[in-house]
């Protein structure tokens, strides 16, 4: 079974430059988050998706963060503009809602530094 | 916000030791997982405890939980150096969302 997929594993920009990761979750997985993790610190949900819904997105820094989930499958976290304390990793986990396990299965992150 | 802490941040040992990290909650919790990664990589899930069981076991993990003290722990035995790892517990707040604690630095020296 392929694992969650995510895409570029490393990004270097400028602060106010904008930037946008990937992330497919495992086949069948209808839920999907994402989680800043700052060097030192546990995960912080960002943003969680129940197939194309929103679940939850109340620590989302919506001006300047936006997330979107196509057709229940992919999504995609952009940042737009950047600023210095953006630096972190932003992983993308799945979960299946049927499971009862309430298991997530990570993805190797995609590390950001802004500069 | 966080909803569980860990302690101690971080835990030096010896090949062979057992390691012992603890995690407190605030709020009330249906269950409570425990999460390891390795340096540079994602999370990967160790174990799940329910608010209705109180031990669990697998390998060489052994995890607690107690409710009325809104605490768990989690019993790593017969450390190796392989173990070395952050250790982090998850709550599920409000019962639909994973909440991740600041997480235990292991170093397990060969």
């Amino acid at each position: 079974e392929a694992g969650v997929a995510q895409s570029p594993r490393y990004k270097i920009i400028e602060k106010r430059q904008s930037v946008a990761f990937w992330c497919n979750p495992i086949s069948g997985h209808a839920t999907l988050y994402w989680y800043q993790q700052i060097l030192g610190q546990g995960p912080k949900l960002l943003i969680q998706f129940q197939n194309n819904g929103v679940v939850d997105d109340s620590q989302l820094p919506k001006d300047r963060f936006s997330a979107e989930r196509l057709k229940g499958v992919d999504s995609t976290l952009k940042i737009q503009p950047a600023k210095l304390e953006d630096s972190a990793v932003y992983l993308c986990a799945s979960s299946h809602p049927g499971q009862h396990t309430g298991e997530l299965f990570f993805g190797e992150g995609s590390r950001l530094t802004v500069l | 916000s966080q909803q569980g802490e860990e302690d101690p941040q971080a835990l030096s040992i010896q090949e062979g030791e057992n390691a012992t990290m603890n995690c407190s909650y605030k709020t009330s919790i249906n269950n409570l997982q425990w999460y390891r990664q390795n340096s540079g990589r994602g999370l990967v899930h160790l174990i799940l405890i329910r608010s209705n069981e109180r031990e669990k076991h697998s390998g060489r993990l052994r995890v607690t939980l107690d409710t009325s003290k809104k605490s768990s722990s989690l019993l790593i035995t017969a450390s190796r150096a392989a173990d070395t790892a952050s250790y982090f517990c998850a709550t599920d707040a409000g019962g639909f969302k994973t909440i991740f604690g600041a997480g235990t630095r292991l170093f397990v020296k060969a």
